[in-house]
């Protein structure tokens, strides 16, 4: 049984270049969350994603965006790269109707670097 | 913005000894959940405790839920060099017919061999 899937694992990038990550989720689960976390910082809630359509946004600029498919499966798109986008990019599943009574699963995340 | 602060943000023990982490809220929740983090990679969940719960235990681990003080501890009995990582306390926050989990800020935890 796979568990949450990230690509990629690192990427280089230059400020105002465009990014995509990709997140397919655990089995059977049907919502996708982003979190970005700094480095020494905790996860920052991005937006998550259930029934192809954003449910909740986190405060981040619209310059980060994202997409579910029908699969459930998840991109994050980040345009006009900043340095400060550098992070690691977490992805993490849940079933809806779990009513988040069992918490995420996560992906091994996808580490981004701008210069 | 963090939901969450954890205390203290480092912790330095020996193996074998307990290590005691502290987690504060600020607003009312459903359920409050405590995950590890590896060296920089993907969280693993550890413990889910509800909101009607006080104290909640899994192998080594002792969790418990003051929610009148917004609290909530991590005790992690007979430590290991394994045990080594980072932990955050996450809060539920349900918007839009979905759950959403906050991070706190974490502890960074160092078990000395």
């Amino acid at each position: 049984d796979a568990g949450v899937t990230q690509s990629p694992t690192h990427l280089i990038k230059t400020r105002g270049q465009q990014v995509t990550l990709r997140c397919s989720p655990k089995s059977g689960h049907d919502t996708v969350s982003w979190y970005q976390q700094a480095l020494g910082q905790g996860p920052q809630f991005i937006f998550q994603y259930y029934e192809e359509e954003e449910r909740q946004r986190g405060n981040f600029p619209d310059r980060f965006s994202g997409h579910q498919f029908p699969n459930y499966s998840s991109e994050l798109n980040v345009n006009a790269l900043l340095l400060g986008d550098s992070a690691l990019y977490l992805c993490a599943s849940s079933l809806r109707t779990f009513r988040g009574n069992y918490g995420y699963t996560f992906g091994s995340g996808t580490r981004l670097t701008v210069v | 913005s963090q939901q969450g602060e954890e205390d203290p943000q480092a912790l330095s023990i020996q193996e074998g000894e307990n290590a005691t982490m502290n987690c504060s809220y600020k607003t009312s929740i459903n359920n409050l959940q405590w995950y590890r983090q590896n060296s920089g990679r993907g969280l693993v969940h550890l413990i889910l405790i509800r909101s009607n719960e006080r104290e909640k235990h899994s192998g080594r681990l002792r969790v418990t839920l003051d929610t009148s003080k917004k609290s909530s501890s991590l005790l992690i009995t007979a430590s290991r060099a394994a045990d080594t990582a980072s932990y955050f306390c996450a809060t539920d926050a349900y918007t839009s017919g979905t759950y959403k989990y906050i991070f706190g800020t974490g502890t960074r935890l160092k078990v000395l061999a």
